[in-house]
């Protein structure tokens, strides 16, 4: 009965390779992010969407490229990993007709580029 | 035990005593902040959340404050206990606002 939850856990990669971060939503949310949280624990907003509209993207290079498939879902498809990528990646949902409403996080993908 | 400021301070505090945490938000057009928890190996999750109209909020052990005209946001947990050990971050948003922006964090550890 997990709310938010993301795939895989854990990633480890070489640079240079193409990776993608699955994330699911099982709370009947209309919007969902996805957030970097860097070795300092500094969390950073990358996108956001709104029944499947981009609504949010803060300067993320373009190697990034997030898709939502329908509202439950939100996927980060990262292009050309570089070593700088290495952080972990939260996803998180929220009722979006009411801007103010927590966020419900997943428990993270840890990617590691080597 | 009580922590200040937006870096990334520790806060130690003995089991059974009182803690609180501090933030200072950056932004006077936000009217609306979450208090999130982080255990290691986990996602932030929810604590309690304040609106701008109100300056006090009280959950389960749990006491948000907030003082808009210093910009100012502190966490109290009551009787803290060593599951209470965790990084707390503050988040602050703007009305018709998705997006959320994180303070730094604050480790608290709880010493038995």
């Amino acid at each position: 009965d997990t709310a938010v939850s993301q795939t895989p856990k854990y990633l480890v990669t070489q640079m240079g390779n193409d990776k993608s971060i699955k994330c699911e939503q099982n709370l009947g949310h209309d919007t969902m992010y996805w957030y970097k949280q860097d070795s300092k624990k500094f969390l950073k907003i990358m996108f956001s969407y709104n029944n499947k509209e981009l609504i949010i993207n803060e300067t993320v290079p373009n190697r990034f490229s997030p898709k939502s498939p329908d509202k439950a879902h939100l996927n980060l498809h990262i292009n050309s990993l570089e070593l700088g990528d290495s952080a972990v990646y939260f996803c998180a949902s929220s009722n979006g007709h009411d801007s103010n409403q927590p966020q419900h996080f997943g428990d993270g993908t840890r990617l590691s580029i080597l | 035990g009580e922590s200040v400021g937006l870096h990334l301070p520790t806060l130690s505090v003995q089991e059974g005593d009182n803690s609180i945490i501090n933030c200072a938000y950056s932004n006077s057009a936000s009217d609306y902040f979450i208090w999130y928890k982080q255990e290691s190996g986990k996602g932030p999750q929810f604590i309690i959340d304040i609106r701008s109209n109100m300056d006090k909020r009280q959950g389960q052990r749990v006491t948000v404050l907030l003082n808009k005209t210093v910009k100012h946001l502190s966490l109290q947990i009551a009787a803290t206990q060593p599951g209470d050990s965790a990084v707390y971050f503050c988040a602050e948003n703007m009305a018709n606002d998705y997006k959320l922006s994180f303070g730094a964090g604050t480790t608290v550890t709880v010493r038995a």
